[in-house]
């Protein structure tokens, strides 16, 4: 049972477009949720986080969005530049000492120059 | 300035043979994790170590896996017996405390299995 989806495999976007990454959960006990992305050969690492206490957080050229009613969270970078180009993780955890994040499976950006 | 290792990059060995893989943390971070990403799929958290405390081994998914962590440092990852299903990247990770979810985890670059 994936508690975290992220359904799209792949996405390309334009340089300079926005790009949009979507993650679905469907435990209602997560309420801390991150973003990694992850290059070939190397390890994740860690972009953008938020609590469920914010539905939007902000660093620079990414955005973290969160509808907690529908369970979804998305990331908007914009403008998109090939250096974005990896694979992007969303992960969710419960807090009250819990270090177990649940993983989606990764969605592939690519974004063209 | 060091970041988490992970000896060796890459490991083929045939079903059946014992494997060892190698996590060296961040110097100062008292938490270390080891997750596995098979094709296709999500990371899957395996094992957490936090200082002198216990292990959490609930994601190790079968008594062939094991690991430790001697003094507090260096990990290793010890699959027996594998089998081709143990395929994955095995990545290690570590942060300065782990009792938060807010603790940034610090990867590795990861060790690819194969198992043949």
């Amino acid at each position: 049972d994936q508690q975290v989806k992220q359904n799209s495999p792949s996405l390309s976007v334009q340089e300079g477009r926005i790009s949009i990454l979507n993650c679905d959960y469907t435990n209602s006990m997560f309420d801390y949720f991150l973003w990694y992305k992850k290059y070939p050969a190397e390890g994740p690492t860690f972009l953008i986080s938020i609590s469920s206490i914010k539905d939007k957080n902000e660093d620079g050229r990414f955005t973290v969005f969160l509808n907690k009613s529908a369970k979804h969270l998305s990331l908007h970078i914009v403008p998109s530049q090939p250096g974005d180009s990896a694979v992007y993780f969303c992960a969710a955890s419960a807090t009250a000492g819990t270090y177990k994040y649940i993983f989606g499976t990764g969605t592939r950006l690519k974004v063209l120059a | 300035g060091a970041g988490v290792s992970q000896s060796p990059s890459n490991k083929v060995t045939e079903k059946g043979k014992d494997v060892e893989l190698r996590c060296d943390p961040i110097s100062g971070h008292t938490a270390l994790y080891w997750y596995r990403q098979s094709l296709g799929q999500g990371l899957e958290f395996l094992i957490y170590f936090q200082g002198n405390s216990a292990p959490d081994k609930s994601g190790l998914p079968s008594d062939r896996f094991s690991a430790e962590r001697t003094g507090g440092s260096v990990s290793t990852l010890t699959i027996q017996r594998t089998q081709q299903e143990d395929s994955a990247v095995y990545l290690c990770a570590s942060s300065l405390v782990g009792t938060s979810a807010y603790n940034e985890q610090f990867f590795g670059p990861g060790t690819r299995l194969t198992v043949l």
